[in-house]
């Protein structure tokens, strides 16, 4: 089944302890990008990344980092996670970039900052 | 920088009734725009893409409109039932993804 998948669903940690989110793909595409949803604000992006090895800053790259060493994945990951971390978020998918092609989401990662 | 609206906020329908959603946005240059359904909790479905080239698209009983010009596109839902409350989002492509705050819709059985 095509198909993102996000691990874990669900973290709850403090703030300072590094974590990574994994996200993977299935479908060889080769735009991958990293979304956060907040009440109030909706969905805004954090990375996104053309291809392998190539990664470039969303609306609100602070305080993230993501490396794409392999195409399927694309893991996000906070060195010092702070309260204002806490969120939904998704990892999402396209065949070449996000003109002209459909977007597949992640289910999405829960993350609290205590 | 692109600011996409979607009114209402919120809608409660009685099962069968037509869905109209809103969607609106400020720079008309864009490759596509594409309706997903978010249900609580859970991740993102892709229902409907429209390149910037098309009208309309159709799926099922959904039909979603595009009016560059206007900056404006509507999503149909024809006979609702309980199973399509859900959030629907709007999101507009010019370089990137930008997202509408969403229209949260109930429908009473």
């Amino acid at each position: 089944e095509a198909q993102v998948t996000q691990n874990p669903r669900y973290l709850i940690t403090v703030t300072g302890k590094k974590l990574t989110v994994t996200c993977s793909q299935n479908m060889n595409h080769e735009y991958m990008s990293w979304y956060r949803q907040d009440p109030g604000l909706g969905l805004r992006q954090i990375y996104y990344s053309m291809n392998v090895e190539v990664t470039d800053k969303g609306d609100v790259p602070e305080g993230y980092k993501v490396s794409r060493k392999e195409k399927r994945n694309f893991p996000l990951i906070l060195e010092s996670p702070s309260p204002n971390q806490t969120s939904l978020y998704f990892c999402a998918s396209s065949l070449v970039g996000v003109d002209g092609n459909e977007q597949f989401f992640g289910p999405g990662t829960r993350l609290t900052v205590l | 920088k692109q600011e996409v609206t979607q009114i209402p906020a919120a809608l409660s329908v009685p099962e069968g009734e037509n869905l109209v959603l809103n969607c609106s946005f400020t720079d008309s240059a864009i490759y596509n725009l594409q309706w997903f359904r978010q249900d609580p909790g859970k991740g993102l479905t892709s229902l409907l893409l429209i390149q910037s080239s098309q009208r309309e698209q159709t799926s099922g009983r959904l039909n979603a409109s595009l009016d560059k010009s206007s900056g404006r596109s509507t999503l149909y839902i024809a006979a609702s039932q309980p199973g399509d409350s859900a959030t629907y989002l709007c999101a507009v492509c010019d370089y990137k993804l930008s997202f509408g705050a969403g229209t949260t819709v109930t429908v009473r059985a």
